[in-house]
């Protein structure tokens, strides 16, 4: 089993439009999660972390379950620039051995 | 100029070959990161490096060896090459928290 797994996708969505992801992770001592996104042929760049109690940057809203775990990613009104892989990434700190593990991405594609 | 500089960003190479990989950083981070993404796979961890003198193996590092030259400059070289190694190489660099990483632009490796 993955450790962080994704629907990848694509979600194809129109313009204005509120979409989902979601993600489960594999190990029960991760303790920080985020989200990344990354554009076609392009590094990933943050997006945003994502804390126990939710928290939100503008349109965008992340959600963790650490009973179910598993982590969301909520878009509103959808801008045709969201369009995009949406990596849910995990680390297991602690250790202090260990990096961020990285799921396969969703691919989403607003449309006009 | 980049926080993150990967060299070179696109290379083909034939199969048994030595090439190396280089990446740079300007962020004054102590971690530094090698993953590679294929499609459909996500990134996975190759070597990572907590400081100058810590080298670690991820979870696909058979293969490839790396060096960490300076706090700044953190090397991956494939002895020697296979048309599996093919795929999209990214360097990334985190402070010690070990959040939120900033990647280079990827160096696209073709074996041949």
């Amino acid at each position: 089993r993955k450790e962080v797994e994704q629907d990848p996708g694509p979600f194809n969505v129109p313009e204005g439009a509120t979409v989902a992801f979601n993600c489960t992770y594999s190990n029960s001592a991760s303790q920080s999660f985020f989200w990344y996104r990354q554009d076609c042929r392009k590094e990933p760049k943050l997006l945003m972390s994502v804390y126990s109690s939710g928290n939100e940057d503008g349109r965008f809203t992340a959600q963790l379950n650490r009973a179910s775990q598993y982590i969301s990613l909520l878009i509103r009104d959808s801008k045709l620039s969201d369009s995009a892989t949406y990596l849910c990434v995990v680390n297991k700190l602690g250790t202090g051995r260990r990096a961020l593990t990285f799921g396969s991405g969703t691919r989403l594609q607003v449309q006009p | 100029d980049a926080d993150v500089t990967q060299t070179p960003r696109n290379r083909i190479t034939k199969t048994g070959k030595r090439i190396m990989l280089e990446c740079s950083q300007t962020k004054g981070h102590d971690r530094m990161y090698w993953y590679r993404q294929d499609p459909g796979l996500g990134l996975r961890l190759i070597y990572y490096s907590f400081d100058v003198k810590d080298i670690n193996k991820g979870e696909i590092s058979d293969g490839y060896s790396v060096s960490r030259q300076a706090q700044a400059k953190f090397s991956l070289s494939l002895e020697s090459a296979i048309p599996n190694q093919t795929a999209l190489y990214f360097c990334a660099t985190s402070d010690r928290t070990g959040s939120g990483y900033t990647f280079g632009s990827g160096t696209r490796l073709t074996v041949v």
